[in-house]
């Protein structure tokens, strides 16, 4: 199906390693996005990306390292993960924004 | 308004209530307001895109309204029903800014008891 894929789905960490998410879209979009999701705070921007090969920091950047090689892949990497980045991540993507943005499915990350 | 603001954060209802809640965005700079439905362990799937002021969409129970001049929403749901139970989101994109970063709000999450 047509849309944006996230892996994984699911990950525990221990505290100091790295993991790196994956964003994957098949529907051309230009922009794409990473943000998470803690309670009571709502959607949090951590990184964007305006095209292919740039990236930007968004509102939580610290902590957290993106890559945008292919149009189509957006990359999440933690370096030295701590407990604080336990939340849902989910990607987002679109073309111009006037039609809404796509988002994936999420990823559940618990840092011990 | 610097930010996007939902209201009520939550809101219980019985089955064939309907109910409302509003959404407040900054009304300079506005593009476009966006809802969307988020049900728990779900992405966010979007309801209505909005940018005209005046605009009203309609989708089943729901409907929603947009005045861009003071910088509100409301979406409206008619006798709610037990699968309604969701959070309803809203974003805000600006017109202007390359990167078309929406700000959300933080939800309202509707709870339909039966």
């Amino acid at each position: 199906n047509a849309g944006v894929t996230q892996t994984p789905k699911f990950r525990v960490l221990k505290t100091g390693q790295s993991m790196t998410l994956l964003c994957a879209q098949d529907m051309n979009h230009e922009y794409m996005y990473w943000y998470r999701q803690d309670p009571g705070m709502g959607l949090r921007l951590i990184h964007y990306s305006v095209g292919e090969g740039t990236t930007a920091k968004g509102e939580v950047p610290d902590g957290y390292n993106v890559s945008r090689l292919k149009k189509q892949n957006f990359l999440l990497g933690l370096e030295s993960a701590a407990p604080s980045q336990t939340s849902v991540y989910f990607c987002a993507s679109t073309n111009s924004g006037l039609y809404g943005y796509t988002f994936g499915s999420g990823t559940r990350l618990t840092v011990v | 308004i610097l930010n996007v603001e939902q209201s009520p954060q939550s809101l219980h209802v019985q089955e064939g209530d309907s109910t409302n809640f509003t959404c407040s965005f900054p009304s300079s700079n506005f593009y476009a307001l966006h809802w969307y439905r988020w049900e728990t362990a779900k992405s966010p799937e979007a309801l209505f895109v909005m940018t005209l002021n005046g605009d009203e969409k309609k989708k089943g129970r729901i409907s929603a309204t947009l005045n861009t001049k003071e910088g509100y929403s409301y979406l409206y749901i008619k006798g709610s029903q037990p699968e309604d139970s969701a959070t309803y989101l809203c974003a805000s994109r600006p017109r202007s800014g390359g990167s078309y970063i929406p700000t959300f709000g933080r939800g309202t999450s509707l709870i339909v008891h039966p």
